[in-house]
Order: C-alpha cells, then structure tokens, then sequence
C-alpha cells in the first residue's frame, strides 16, 4: 500500500516565479491538506481539501491556491514566489469529512527560491 | 489563537536512558493530538493518536499521554537508542473548519548518544 506521495522531491526557483507541487494520497483518503515549514520550525496549514473544494484556508496569502481532483490527489500552486517561499511543503491526507483518524504525511517537497 | 508548546527545545541524552518530552496547548477544546518524529529534511511520521476521550496509547517503547484539563501530552521514550534521534513534534486538532488542522509546536530535538 503506498503511502502519500509528493512530486517532486526538490525544486529550485527565482523570485517571480510560478510553482505546481503535487500529491497522490494515502489508497482510501479522501482529505488533503497541505502544510508548510520554514526551516527550524513546526509545520503550517496552507489549505484542506475534501471532496474536490477547499474546507479551510490558514494565514496565507491568496498567491496560494491549491486544487483537488476526482481521483482525491491535489495541487499546490504558489504565484509569484517571494524569497520567503523558500521552505518544506508538506501534504498529508487523512479519511472522511470530520478527520478523527491519523494524518498521515507525505516526504514533502523542498521548495528553494534564489 | 490555539497554541502549542513543546519543551524542552533540544535534548541530549546517553544510550538507554529514559525520557520525557512535554507538548502543552491553549485550547482545551482539541479532540486528538498527535506525536510525530521528523527526520531531517524528512516528512513526518505519525507515532501515536491520542483522542480527546483516551489519556494515553502506547507503541512499543513510546507512551503518550494527554491531560485536556491542564492542557499537556507528554511523550515517554523507554531505553531510548540512538536510532531515536529525531526533531519530535506535537500536534493538536479541534472541530469546526477543517476540522482535522493541525495546529504544530515547533517540536524538540532529540540527540541519543551511543
């Protein structure tokens, strides 16, 4: 059984930039969220998805959009990328609509903005 | 605003030795919390689930606890080992929202020396 996956692994970009990460979840998830963490600290929430729309957003700004398809994998896009990007972009997924069980994590994507 | 603390902020500790890490949060109002280790540059992985109704759950040589009343969990590792050596981090979700955001501490890091 595979766990969460994440693509790609490592990504480097220059200010300005756009970004797509992607995540496969866990076989029989259908709940996504996505995280982010700055080096030395503990993960932030971006977004959750469940059933194709997005439940709740975190403190971040609206150059953060994500997308969740039919088949429950999603993507994280990032418009025009700030230095401060720079961070581990972690996806986790979980079960049902109220997520009483485990989130289980991807291996993330370490995103570097030059 | 649901904050979570995680003392002490790095711990070194001999082969063998017993030891506690310690996760403490504003809002008594969770429903689960969930301890995960991070390697670096690594995603997470989920160690145990506590739900609001249980005290403790216990996996091998790891033991959690939570105390809602007082606004703790505390993780015990028995005969720690070097291969224990990891960032561990404690999470804390409530209802409503999405109601499986996991709020992080910035975790501890653990150094277990042969």
């Amino acid at each position: 059984d595979a766990g969460v996956t994440q693509s790609p692994t490592h990504l480097i970009k220059t200010r300005g930039q756009q970004v797509t990460l992607r995540c496969s979840p866990k076989s029989g998830h259908d709940t996504v969220s996505w995280y982010q963490q700055a080096l030395g600290q503990g993960p932030q929430f971006i977004f959750q998805y469940y059933e194709e729309e997005e439940r709740q957003r975190g403190n971040f700004p609206d150059r953060f959009s994500g997308h969740q398809f039919p088949n429950y994998s999603s993507e994280l896009n990032v418009n025009a990328l700030l230095l401060g990007d720079s961070a581990l972009y972690l996806c986790a997924s979980s079960f049902g609509e109220w997520g009483i069980d485990t989130q289980y994590f991807g291996p993330g994507t370490r995103l570097t903005v030059l | 605003k649901q904050e979570v603390t995680q003392i002490p902020a790095a711990l070194s500790v001999p082969e063998g030795e017993n030891l506690v890490l310690n996760c403490s949060f504003t809002d008594s109002a969770i429903y689960n919390l969930q301890w995960f280790r991070q390697d670096p540059g690594k995603g997470l992985t989920s160690l145990l689930l506590i739900q609001s109704s249980q005290r403790e759950q216990t996996s091998g040589r790891l033991n959690a606890s939570l105390d809602k009343s007082s606004g703790r969990s505390t993780l015990y590792i028995a005969a720690s080992q070097p291969g224990d050596s990891a960032t561990y981090l404690c999470a804390g979700a409530r209802r409503g929202g999405a109601t499986n955001k996991l709020i992080f501490g910035t975790g501890t890091l653990l150094a277990v020396q042969p």
